[in-house]
């Protein structure tokens, strides 16, 4: 199976700052046949279902907000939030879906400091 | 607009069963990919189940293999999830889920609540 592991657990940054959540992946999630990584970031707010925000490791689904940004390849993969909001607090999970069984990161808590 | 209403879940006993069902409006049910994932209390995400558009290429999480059965009725549409021989460490919301691209879910069910005890 194919283990993603997030750093921070959870990391708290002041209204308006960036914060930047990690991913890495124990064995590369880029396919060399079409150059796309198969990696997903979720949104989670308190007693809802995830939210898609990004696939291929950047593409942005519609509707979420530009600030948010996907970047990296093979096995290390960033999510950006630019100028944090209030409504930004949540967990953030990343999800590999190279091979099944597709697997999620632990989850990164986002807080305002 | 893309819409999973989950019904189901409840308490079950350990060795019991339960079914959860997602009906499925607002697109095409019988030509996406459709999965299950749970998520423990407190816990993250857990992928358990996908099952193909025609009802074919069911894949299972090793921590259900065996136990858990999904399946999907196009004409009615709707997917299902059987559980049998229910374990304690089962008790999760579940989450239907419309399989995008490759294997992301771009939207999810509102979730079922399942609580295994005895």
């Amino acid at each position: 199976d194919i283990v993603m592991t997030q750093s921070p657990d959870s990391l708290a940054v002041s209204l308006g700052e960036r914060a930047t959540i990690s991913c890495k992946s124990s064995q590369s999630v880029l396919y060399n046949s079409n150059n796309k990584n198969y990696l997903a970031w979720y949104q989670q707010k308190p007693g809802q279902p995830p939210k898609l925000l990004i696939y291929w490791a950047s593409t942005r689904e519609s509707g979420v907000p530009d600030r948010f940004s996907g970047s990296g390849s093979g096995t290390y993969f960033t999510l950006t939030i630019n100028s944090l909001q209030a409504a930004d607090v949540a967990i953030y999970y990343c999800q590999q879906y190279s091979a099944t069984p597709w697997t999620f990161g632990q989850g990164t808590k986002v807080e305002i400091k | 607009e893309v819409h999973l209403l989950q019904t189901g879940g409840g308490l079950g006993r350990p060795g019991g069963s339960l079914r959860l069902s997602c009906a499925a409006s607002g697109f095409t049910f019988r030509t996406y990919v459709m999965a299950w994932v749970r998520q423990a209390p407190g816990k993250g995400l857990e992928w358990v189940a996908v099952i193909g558009g025609n009802g074919d290429g069911a894949q299972y999480a090793d921590s259900v293999k065996g136990r858990f059965t999904i399946s999907r009725d196009n004409s009615r549409n709707t997917l299902y999830l059987q559980m049998d021989i229910l374990r304690v460490d089962d008790t999760a919301i579940y989450y239907c889920a419309l399989v995008a691209g490759m294997g992301y879910f771009d939207h999810w069910g509102h979730g079922a609540r399942v609580t295994v005890s005895s």
